[in-house]
């Protein structure tokens, strides 16, 4: 069984600061991770994947996210938050890609001018 | 079609009436997923069907909820006796089936109201 948890349900930061949003998973095999983004009245959008391979992943619109297997984690990382960037994020895991995602509770980025 | 295409994309209904989503996924991919997103929450798995294989029905709320596949592609949500509780946006998403990673693509959702 796969299960995800994303630690802080609101996260806000100033324009142009770090942005970091936390994802730990629980998984009794090698795990798939996934980043999706759900802007304001839109569908979600995948922003990245870990499948095998590199740990660290570079997605859409500057977000990149590092596996670390030691820590059971997939944080979701940018360097210099946008405005754009305000949405609400969801880290998913999968047993493999054929297997059903099972989604954290989310985390809703607000970004402060 | 391009995306995942769910109907309609609003449905207001009454307390005790049933009520049917549906989703087209996209062509060819073998997977397609129900979630609901109710306010405040996040994605609540509902039911997985993966090509011919017995879906898995391990997340639907109660027997209230069912939902079907016809010919490997659409697939139709019904809840019937409706409740409040069930006021939510529902989502399709569909995947393709390889050796590779696959992603999942998201359809707008239907967003249903029990009044």
């Amino acid at each position: 069984a796969q299960s995800v948890t994303q630690l802080g349900s609101h996260v806000s930061v100033s324009e142009g600061a770090l942005v970091l949003l936390r994802c730990n998973y629980s998984s009794s095999v090698p795990p798939y991770l996934f980043w999706y983004v759900q802007y304001p009245n839109q569908g979600l959008q995948l922003l990245l994947k870990y499948t095998t391979g590199a740990t660290l992943v570079k997605g859409i619109n500057g977000f990149e996210a590092e596996f670390k297997k030691s820590e059971t984690s997939f944080h979701l990382t940018k360097p210099s938050a946008h405005m754009s960037d305000a949405a609400e994020y969801f880290c998913a895991v999968s047993a493999s890609g054929n297997e059903k995602l099972t989604f954290g509770t989310g985390t809703r980025l607000t970004i402060i001018p | 079609g391009a995306g995942v295409s769910q109907s309609p994309s609003n449905k207001v209904t009454e307390k005790g009436k049933d009520v049917e989503l549906r989703c087209d996924p996209i062509s060819g991919h073998t997977a397609l997923y129900w979630y609901r997103q109710s306010l405040g929450q996040g994605l609540e798995f509902l039911i997985y069907f993966q090509g011919n294989s017995a879906p898995d029905k391990s997340g639907l709320p109660s027997d209230r909820f069912s939902a079907e596949r016809t010919g490997g592609s659409v697939s139709t949500l019904t809840i019937q006796r409706t409740q409040q509780e069930d006021s939510a946006v529902y989502l399709c998403a569909s995947s393709s089936f390889g050796t590779g990673p696959t992603e999942a693509f998201f359809g707008q959702g239907t967003r249903l109201t029990v009044v």
